[in-house]
């Protein structure tokens, strides 16, 4: 079945530092979303990105749709100590549209003051 | 105004006991949708439903029964609980089925069996 990892499993960065995670899947997605989950939170939708190669950018977060639309990535610059959470990729299983997502593996992300 | 509600936000209970974990959304949604978190945060989909009707089923035991009353609701009802069973489970909606739109979470049911 569809698999979308995402790496790194874990990121501790310096406040200030710049983060990124990776997401790949092993099927081709008709678009991808991302979302942000706060310790003892739920998952908050952050963006979604339909079109090939297609970069869209939220203040410090960058987001990139790669060109086969099999993976994406987020950028965060200068980690503000707000960004501590889980990030997950989500992409529509290949035999639905979006009423199946296949969540991401996730990536924690832990600011050092 | 909450958009997806849940109740209980925590659960405890005993291995073999029922319980039944409810949801409700305001925002007007097709949509809804169960999932479960595990301890290593992995989030997977247990069912869908799009406009009271099952519409995903993923390879849930069927100790699980969801149950959509109208479509602002849907309602997970656990049979006979097991300690694998203890996770987060969130219920989400989206508006519009076979688009591309975000899910709207709930807070989360921490179950905990013992």
């Amino acid at each position: 079945g569809q698999q979308v990892m995402q790496i790194p499993q874990y990121q501790h960065v310096q406040e200030g530092e710049d983060f990124t995670t990776y997401c790949n899947s092993s099927t081709t997605l008709s678009n991808i979303q991302w979302y942000k989950q706060r310790p003892g939170g739920h998952p908050v939708f952050l963006i979604q990105l339909v079109k090939s190669g297609e970069v869209k950018k939220q203040k410090r977060l960058t987001f990139q749709f790669g060109e086969a639309k099999k993976n994406s990535s987020l950028h965060i610059t200068a980690t503000q100590t707000t960004d501590v959470g889980t990030y997950f990729c989500a992409g529509p299983a290949s035999n639905f549209g979006n009423e199946k997502l296949t969540f991401g593996t996730g990536t924690r992300l832990t600011i050092i003051p | 105004d909450t958009a997806v509600s849940q109740t209980p936000k925590y659960l405890v209970t005993q291995m073999g006991n029922d319980k039944s974990i409810k949801c409700e959304q305001n925002l007007g949604h097709d949509t809804m949708y169960w999932y479960k978190q595990d301890s290593k945060k992995f989030l997977k989909i247990m069912f869908s439903y799009n406009n009271k009707e099952l519409i995903i089923n993923e390879t849930v035991p069927n100790r699980f029964s969801p149950k959509s009353p109208d479509k602002a609701h849907l309602n997970l009802h656990i049979n006979s609980l097991e300690l694998g069973d203890s996770a987060v489970y969130f219920c989400a909606s989206s508006p519009i089925p076979r688009k591309s739109y975000e899910q709207y979470f709930g807070p989360g049911t921490r179950l905990t069996v013992t």
